[in-house]
């Protein structure tokens, strides 16, 4: 079963600031099937990345993906307020969905 | 742009089984190359996959759910259902409908509904 590690848990930055998320994958997996997910309290996730460095309709050029095999990063250059979220990393594998648990991007 | 919205009872009871419906609007569940997913996250905690059903009816159920899951689609209605059997309390959380996007080696959810509490209780 494909596991994905996020981390850190919890990044307390400041506006401004770079922020940098990983996802590692427990095997060798696709970077096709790769995307990233931001989410807000009592929202639903909203697409970001995928594949693994497109960015999703509408999302700010601030968000970069890459990565491949296992290792794989969400950029975020220059935090805005309205980045200070969870993200979450999916992958597709085997006919499966799996999410990793996440990593807050708190302001500090 | 598609929009998916959930529906069915906000409280049910342990041991019986969790109804929703997810409906799709602004496009018809049949076209494209997608599947379409439910997916559900405790309070405070992370997003668990459920399973997904094609537009063909074919399904694919989370391992650690399988036993307990029904996903069925009625594309008359535009609409998919999940069906899950002998709750418990653990099974108290937001569900989520979604859509996966497959096609040209990509496989990512574009679209969610805004989800609904489910809460197992007596």
């Amino acid at each position: 079963e494909l596991v994905l590690t996020q981390s850190p848990g919890t990044l307390s930055l400041s506006p401004g600031e770079r922020a940098t998320l990983s996802c590692r994958a427990s095997q060798s997996v696709s970077s096709s099937y790769l995307a990233w997910y931001q989410q807000k309290p009592g929202q639903a996730p909203r697409l970001l990345v995928y594949g693994p460095s497109t960015r999703g309709p509408g999302v700010p050029d601030r968000f970069s993906g890459g990565g491949s095999g296992t290792d794989f990063t969400l950029t975020i250059s220059r935090l805005e307020p309205e980045d200070f979220a969870v993200y979450y990393c999916q992958q597709y594998d085997n006919s499966q969905w799996t999410f990793g648990r996440g990593t807050k991007v708190e302001i500090k | 742009q598609v929009q998916l919205r959930e529906s069915g009872p906000g409280l049910v009871k342990p041991s019986q089984t969790l109804s929703l419906t997810c409906t799709v609007s602004s496009g018809s569940i049949s076209s494209g190359s997608y599947y379409w997913s439910w997916i559900r996250q405790p309070a405070g905690k992370g997003l668990e996959w459920i399973g997904h059903i094609s537009t063909s009816g074919s399904t694919n159920y989370s391992p650690s759910l399988k036993s307990r899951v029904t996903i069925s689609i009625d594309t008359s209605k535009n609409q998919f259902s999940l069906k899950l059997s002998s709750v418990t309390a653990a099974d108290t959380a937001v569900y989520y409908c979604a859509r996966n996007y497959y096609g040209s080696g990509m496989y990512y959810f574009d679209s969610w509904g805004q989800g609904t509490l489910v809460t197992v209780s007596s």
